[in-house]
């Protein structure tokens, strides 16, 4: 069966500082790969998705960026985090030939003070 | 573009009693719609999908949902809630005509079941 995980499950970075969170899925090959963050405890907003190795889609500019280094890597980074940064980042996956059904990660809470 | 709208920010209904969780979407094609649930600090569960076929869609837990294509609306029922229902439900679109690939999320719903 697939699997999904993201780490670190909680994170608090000063300001400026730089980010790297990891999200790995195992059983499954070629998947489609997205990042979302959740602000405040509701809607999310899609960041990236990516459907191959190197192949990184943003949604909205911003401060962050996403590198998919591995067929089942996706790495979300940021160089400088802002106050804004905070709130909880989840990882998904979808089969390479289905991007309907999409299987979420368990989510790593970033804290910007 | 693809959107969805969730107009109630909480629903509260007492255990027992039917929920319905509403959702309206807007997209130029035929939509793929879901329903996702969320428990405090996790990922999103999948609930139900609806692609084609039968308008009522069955799901996890006892969910169902009823695609409405004239009212553009696919809202999320379940005959008698529990209180373990009690959690943040999310509706979300894809239109596959307009190749867009990933997911739009409804803004969400706290559903407060009461014992």
């Amino acid at each position: 069966s697939q699997t999904i995980h993201q780490w670190p499950a909680t994170l608090v970075q000063p300001v400026g500082s730089p980010l790297s969170l990891e999200c790995t899925v195992e059983g499954t090959s070629n998947p489609n790969l997205y990042w979302y963050r959740q602000a405040a405890g509701r809607g999310l907003q899609l960041l990236f998705y990516s459907v191959g190795i190197g192949q990184i889609s943003s949604e909205v500019p911003q401060n962050l960026s996403a590198s998919r280094p591995q067929d089942r890597q996706f790495i979300l980074s940021s160089k400088k985090l802002l106050l804004s940064d905070s709130g909880f980042y989840l990882c998904a996956w979808s089969a390479w030939d289905n991007h309907n059904e999409q299987f979420f990660g368990p989510g790593t809470r970033l804290t910007v003070l | 573009a693809q959107s969805v709208a969730q107009p109630e920010d909480q629903v509260n209904v007492a255990e027992g009693n039917p929920l319905t969780v509403k959702c309206t979407y807007s997209v130029s094609g035929n939509p793929y719609l879901f329903w996702y649930v969320q428990y405090p600090n996790r990922g999103l569960q999948f609930l139900l999908k609806y692609i084609t076929g039968d308008n009522l869609v069955k799901g996890s837990y006892g969910f169902e949902a009823e695609f409405n294509k004239s009212q553009t609306s696919f809202h999320l029922k379940k005959p008698s809630a529990l209180v373990s229902d009690s959690a943040l439900y999310f509706c979300a679109v894809r239109d596959p005509v307009a190749g867009r690939r990933a997911l739009t999320f409804g803004s969400g719903t706290r559903l407060q079941v009461q014992p």
